[in-house]
């Protein structure tokens, strides 16, 4: 079995505080972790990936997630929001075994950064 | 521009009508994936091809039919849709399938089934 969850459906911060959107899953296998952004009306975006190398993951724009197995979760965490930071952000976990591919996507944290 | 493409943007359908989805990727990927995303649901894996044979077929109901001629080029065929399948149809790509490679996601079509 695979899934994913993520523990919050919105969060909101101040521009220029730090962000957290946190991310659990649960795997059979050895999973590849990911996170992608989706802009209003845009197709998705990968900001960062985990595949069985270093557990601290750095991405685009400033954000980086850590690996925890033990924990079974992969946050996402930013320093200091921007207002460009404004989207919805999916946690994905995906496993390849027997030649079949499993992609499983959470059900979205949506930003909102305040001026 | 992900180098991903998904023509038409919006369209709107009837439910005895017939229409195709198109997407064409411009990355020299040799996988790729259509998923449903609606309101309120997680996105949902519809088909994989690699190397463009079919490898997943995740219960999808026979009225969403996929094509895949070549590796830059993938359809989704539809007829007698229902209006639960209101929904954006979004195209990626991979360098191939499997666990590791990261896709990259056309900007997506709105379906609309009157």
């Amino acid at each position: 079995a695979q899934s994913v969850t993520q523990l919050d459906s919105h969060v909101s911060v101040s521009e220029g505080t730090p962000v957290l959107l946190r991310c659990n899953y649960s795997s059979s296998y050895s999973p590849s972790l990911f996170w992608y952004v989706q802009h209003p009306n845009k197709g998705l975006q990968l900001l960062l990936k985990y595949t069985s190398a270093a557990t601290l993951v750095k991405g685009i724009n400033g954000f980086e997630a850590e690996f925890k197995k033990s924990e079974t979760s992969f946050h996402l965490t930013k320093p200091s929001a921007h207002m460009s930071d404004a989207a919805e952000y999916f946690c994905v976990v995906s496993t390849f075994s027997g030649g079949y591919q499993k992609v499983t996507f959470g059900t979205g944290t949506k930003l909102q950064v305040i001026p | 521009e992900t180098g991903v493409t998904q023509t038409p943007r919006h369209l709107v359908m009837g439910m005895t009508n017939k229409k195709s989805l198109k997407c064409e990727q411009h990355l020299g990927h040799n996988a790729m994936y259509w998923y449903k995303q609606s309101a309120k649901k997680p996105l949902e894996l519809m088909f994989v091809y690699n190397f463009k044979e079919q490898t997943e077929n995740n219960s999808v109901p026979s009225r969403f039919s996929p094509e895949c001629p070549n590796s830059s080029h993938l359809f989704l065929h539809l007829h007698t849709l229902q209006p639960e399948d209101s929904a954006l149809y979004l195209c990626a790509s991979s360098q191939q399938a499997g666990s590791s490679y990261e896709q990259y996601f056309g900007p997506g079509t709105r379906l609309t089934v009157t």
